[in-house]
């Protein structure tokens, strides 16, 4: 069965320094998504790709994040510089054009 | 920001026991639909219920929607250690967006 493929699962950072998250969706799903989960909470969305042009991006912190989706397949989510509150489980999920969201394993982050 | 709202936030019961959470949310929606999480991992699809449906049934999952209420429960019955994990609510408002709710975490003890 296919899956959403992220890496990497774990990552330990200090603060202020720049981290990255690779999201490879289920082949053909043209639609894909960023989450964050901070611990004890549900995920909130951080923007949504529709091939590879944005469609929602009003809750990304613009001024430390950014996604990117250039071929409209694989997706970048970055962070720079890091903070103590980015400290988080980052999410990814595709669709194909239905309602159903398929999640990735999803990146355990940890700002020290 | 988060529309849903689960209750109870926890719940512990015998395996063998059924187990039922409800979800409230405040807008108008598409449809709504219900995930897992085991500990530390991704969320899985359990069942979607669109909002013109009252009742929806997947194996020993049962899921009802109330729109009047702006509600939805969620039962699993005849509990196993395997359903141990966090259960989320989620609400498709607005195109195929999903607003998620805190979850409830069921402990199912052997």
């Amino acid at each position: 069965e296919a899956e959403v493929a992220q890496s990497p699962r774990y990552k330990i950072t200090e603060k202020s320094q720049a981290v990255a998250f690779w999201c490879d969706p289920i082949s053909g799903h043209a639609t894909l998504y960023w989450y964050r989960q901070i611990l004890g909470q549900g995920p909130e969305l951080l923007v949504q790709f529709q091939d590879e042009s944005v469609v929602d991006d009003s809750q990304l912190p613009k001024d430390r994040f950014s996604a990117e989706r250039l071929k409209g397949v694989d997706s970048t989510l970055k962070i720079q510089p890091a903070e103590l509150g980015d400290s988080a489980m980052y999410l990814c999920a595709s669709s194909s054009y239905t309602d159903t969201q398929y999640f990735g394993p999803g990146t355990r982050l940890t700002v020290l | 920001s988060q529309q849903g709202e689960e209750d109870p936030q926890a719940l512990s019961i015998q395996e063998g026991e059924n187990a039922t959470m409800n979800c409230s949310y405040k807008t108008s929606i598409n449809n709504l639909q219900w995930y897992r999480q085991n500990s530390g991992r991704g969320l899985v699809h359990l069942i979607l219920i669109r909002s013109n449906e009252r009742e929806k049934h997947s194996g020993r999952l049962r899921v009802t929607l109330d729109t009047s209420k702006k509600s939805s429960s969620l039962l699993i019955t005849a509990s196993r250690a395997a359903d141990t994990a966090s259960y989320f609510c989620a609400t498709d408002a607005d195109d195929y967006k999903l607003s998620f709710g805190a979850g409830t975490t069921v402990t199912v003890r052997a």
